[in-house]
């Protein structure tokens, strides 16, 4: 059974341009989490999705990033008009309803320049 | 809201030797999930163990346990017979029962040197 895919595993991006992470969550996992995590910091919750649905972004930034989780294909993280506070290495987590396990993904390193 | 400290910024412990991380939290909630984290220099984050709060056995998975202080709101991870594999940051974090949200809320880490 495969893992929490995430891809790209590194993107650099110049400031103002857009970037798109992707996360494949584990088959059969419904439930779809993002995290960010700063330099020597822990990670910091950001979103939560079902297939469809946004159930909690209380941790988004109101402005500029955006998820979705559509019916097929993967989960994406969307962060428009990238500035330098935005490098982080950015983790998707995914579960089945109800057993409050996360597995995580290897994470997406975002440099901006 | 929840919170999570981890009060050891950076520990270490002798090759075979046994060490102990600490984590408190704080929730006025009866029902939750406590879970401790592995982040190696590669980056990725493997769960060590976990731990429902509603059973007071203690988890235990190989050489790693818990002491799960309920009143006390205290999560502590023990490593016996330490490896130079077990060197890695280690993250506690907390998820709610309650609100329909399932986000783990995360300490900010203690770092294990394990010495030869």
């Amino acid at each position: 059974n495969a893992g929490v895919m995430q891809n790209p595993r590194h993107l650099v991006r110049r400031r103002g341009q857009e970037a798109r992470l992707r996360c494949s969550p584990m088959k059969g996992h419904s439930h779809v989490y993002w995290y960010r995590q700063l330099p020597e910091e822990g990670l910091k919750f950001m979103v939560y999705l079902q297939k469809e649905n946004i159930i909690d972004e209380s941790g988004m930034p109101k402005e500029r990033f955006s998820a979705e989780f559509p019916k097929e294909g993967p989960s994406i993280l969307r962060i428009q008009q990238v500035v330098r506070g935005d490098s982080a290495a950015y983790f998707c987590a995914s579960s089945p309803s109800g057993t409050g396990t996360q597995y995580f993904g290897p994470g997406t390193r975002l440099l901006v320049l | 809201a929840q919170t999570v400290t981890q009060s050891q910024p950076e520990m270490s412990v002798q090759e075979a030797e046994t060490v102990t991380l600490s984590c408190t939290y704080d929730t006025s909630e009866s029902d939750y999930y406590l879970f401790w984290y592995k982040q190696p220099p590669s980056r990725q984050m493997i769960l060590v163990i976990r731990q429902e709060a509603y059973k007071q056995q203690n988890a235990t998975e190989n050489r790693f346990s818990v002491n799960f202080q309920k009143a006390a709101k205290s999560f502590s991870l023990k490593i016996s017979d330490s490896q130079l594999g077990d060197a890695a940051m280690y993250f506690c974090a907390y998820r709610s029962e309650q609100g329909g949200s399932e986000k783990l809320v995360f300490g900010k880490g203690t770092k294990l040197t394990v010495n030869p």
